[in-house]
């Protein structure tokens, strides 16, 4: 059964700090990986979406890097802003897996401090 | 604008009670997904459904029940028989393609009172 992990459950930087954020996988049978991040009480937002033929993914300050024989997936966030403040969470759909259903990380909590 | 519409956004549930949440979707996707997240817990599936008229039970199902009489609509009912309902509901849709992005709505939070 596909795993998805995200240490560390919770990251405090300053402004300005680059944000590293780690998640793995223990099955590399994967059709792609998802980050998204939530806000207090609010739903979850697309991020970033790599195809499994895919190394890497960029949007503006955000760079996601996939490595699947390792398993790991790395989401790099640029000049951090307290307005990123959130929980990440990273996703895979297993080839395995019936429905394209996501299996979920529990989440990085990030704290940035002005 | 095109995306996911979940209502109402805060419900309250009597002991007993059956509660119906809607969600609706208007990117064309033929899948829909409800999950549950609990502090501490992270999200887990409660019922998918691939395409209309048709669904299947996620991890958690019990106490549930859905249907998908259309494609943009995917409605959850947290029946009497779910013990521990408090918690914070999802819903997403995605496409049939292996590389399709997943796109969540805002979420309900039910609260039993």
């Amino acid at each position: 059964k596909q795993e998805v992990t995200q240490i560390p459950a919770a990251l405090s930087v300053p402004e300005g700090e680059n944000l590293v954020l780690n998640c793995s996988f223990t099955d590399s049978a994967i059709y792609n990986l998802q980050w998204f991040r939530q806000d207090p009480g609010k739903g979850l937002t697309s991020l970033l979406l790599i195809q499994s033929s895919q190394r890497e993914q960029t949007s503006g300050r955000l760079n996601a890097s996939l490595d699947k024989s390792s398993g790991r997936s790395t989401l790099y966030i640029a000049a951090s802003q307290p307005g990123d403040s959130a929980t990440y969470l990273c996703a895979v759909i297993p080839i395995k897996a019936a429905g394209n259903k996501l299996t979920f990380g529990g989440g990085t909590r990030v704290l940035v401090k002005p | 604008d095109g995306g996911i519409t979940q209502s109402p956004k805060y419900l309250f549930r009597k002991e007993g009670q059956n509660v119906t949440l809607s969600c609706e979707q208007n990117l064309n996707h033929d899948a829909m997904y409800w999950y549950r997240q609990d502090p501490g817990q992270g999200l887990r599936l409660i019922y998918y459904s691939q395409i209309v008229n048709d669904f299947q039970k996620g991890d958690i199902a019990e106490g549930y029940s859905v249907s998908r009489e259309k494609k943009e609509s995917f409605p959850l009912t947290v029946t009497s028989a779910q013990k521990n309902p408090t918690a914070f509901y999802l819903c997403a849709s995605g496409g049939q393609g292996m590389n399709t992005e997943a796109f969540f709505g805002q979420g309900t939070r039910l609260t039993v009172v």
